[in-house]
């Protein structure tokens, strides 16, 4: 029990263009999902919060007009990287809660040329 | 402000060796600890968490509040516990922070 997906699995955008992550918990419902960059060899670093039905929180430092995040349900959240630049190529961790432990989905690598 | 330290980036231990892998963390309420263990390719999972008091594939970590520290310790380590180590906290609004990582190589 207590899946977390993540679609696509890896991702290569141009530069200029927006790109959805999507992150379902497949078996469980969570009111709460988590974003997470990781830079290769270094650790995950929380992105922000993302609460079903209310605007996520974001960590500070982290654009928000940039990594738009949407929870409609209890099992889906996404993570929109808009006008992306190469720097913004990353591998991006999706997580959900339950009873406060975190699930963490496979992962998406985001490759902006 | 929350903080955790895992001051090691590599361990390497012969099989059968004993291992200890450090963490400390800073918080100002009382936070819960967790390790996180990623083998190669594959996700992050929950290795143990600290209120359970449970020993998961031999690994055991207790909360030492004093010393502010909860170190993952296994007595005699496995070649299949090489992998990526991550110890986090969870505090207010369940958010999780976590350590840079500890990669453990146990070698045959």
């Amino acid at each position: 029990g207590a899946v977390v997906s993540q679609h696509p699995s890896w991702v290569i955008c141009k530069s200029g263009t927006s790109v959805k992550i999507e992150c379902r918990s497949l078996d469980f419902q969570a009111t709460t999902m988590f974003w997470y960059r990781q830079f290769p060899k270094q650790s995950l670093m929380l992105m922000a919060t993302s609460n079903e039905g209310s605007k996520a929180t974001y960590e500070q430092g982290v654009e928000k007009d940039k990594f738009l995040i949407n929870h409609a349900s209890l099992t889906l959240s996404t993570l929109t990287v808009t006008s992306a630049h190469p720097e913004d190529s990353s591998f991006y961790i999706c997580s959900a809660e339950l009873t406060l432990v975190q699930y963490f989905g496979p992962g998406t690598r985001l490759t902006v040329t | 402000a929350q903080r955790v330290t895992q001051p090691e980036k590599l361990l390497s231990v012969f099989k059968g060796a004993p291992v200890e892998l450090k963490c400390n963390y800073s918080y100002s309420g009382s936070p819960e600890l967790f390790w996180y263990v990623q083998y190669s390719r594959q996700r992050l999972q929950l290795l143990l968490r600290h209120i359970s008091r449970e020993s998961i594939k031999g690994f055991t970590a207790d909360l030492n509040k004093g010393e502010t520290s909860f170190h993952l310790k296994k007595p005699f380590a496995q070649e299949e516990d090489s992998a990526m180590y991550y110890c986090a906290l969870t505090g207010t609004f369940n958010k999780f922070y976590f350590g840079s990582g500890t990669k453990l190589n146990v070698k045959p």
